[in-house]
């Protein structure tokens, strides 16, 4: 199985300031077509997950666009330009290379 | 638009069985595979299964697999999740989540809880 680790696990921000995650996953997340099927999505307190981001860096239909992911291969980054009050909560990297489809184990961002 | 429900949760011994539900609305569901993921209290995400959506594959979680099964009911627009021989580490909210493009979890529903607890 394709094991995905994420860094920092809290990341505390200061409001307007930015924030960023890094994920790493255990072996290249390419697939054969190509494609590279790494997704991003956000769980706010008391919900379910969102889709924020997937094959890398598109973003989802209504995601404000001060989220940006980027990178490749094995190592990938979730930007948040300015952080905002409703940005609170985990944010969990996940594959859909391989089956099965595993996640990260969540960073929570929060406010200072 | 897309609305995603789940209903079936509840408290359950271990051992025992309980199947899950989700209905679907607001999309052609026959045209999409379908995930389940589910959620320990306090813990993170776990990828359970995926269906495809003309019911043709259908892929598990090593944790689940020979124990849980997914099926779907196009004529109901309904996904299913058959939970047999229950272990207190099934117990988790488990969301269904519809897969859209290159079958990543676009939309959830909110999920219902499964207690397995004697």
């Amino acid at each position: 199985d394709i094991v995905m680790t994420q860094t920092p696990l809290s990341s505390p921000v200061t409001l307007g300031q930015p924030a960023s995650i890094s994920c790493r996953s255990s072996q290249s997340l390419v697939h054969s077509d190509g494609n590279t099927f790494l997704s991003w999505l956000q769980q706010r307190p008391g919900q379910p997950p969102r889709l924020l981001i997937y094959e890398i860096s598109n973003r989802f239909s209504g995601v404000p666009d001060r989220f940006s992911g980027s990178g490749a291969g094995t190592e990938f980054t979730l930007k948040i330009s300015r952080v905002e009050a409703e940005d609170v909560g985990i944010y969990y990297c996940m594959q859909t290379t391989q089956f099965p489809f595993t996640f990260g184990p969540g960073t929570k961002v929060e406010i200072k | 638009q897309v609305q995603l429900v789940e209903s079936g949760g509840g408290v359950v011994q271990p051992g025992r069985s309980l199947r899950l539900s989700c209905a679907a609305s607001g999309f052609t569901f026959s045209n999409y595979a379908m995930h389940w993921v589910r959620q320990a209290p306090g813990k993170g995400l776990e990828w359970v299964t995926i269906i495809w959506h003309d019911g043709s594959n259908k892929y598990y979680a090593d944790s689940v697999k020979g124990r849980f099964t997914i099926s779907r009911d196009d004529s109901k627009n309904t996904l299913y999740i058959q939970m047999n021989s229950l272990r207190a580490e099934d117990t988790a909210v488990y969301y269904c989540a519809r897969a859209g493009v290159v079958l990543i979890p676009d939309y959830w529903g909110q999920g219902t809880l499964v207690t397995v607890s004697s």
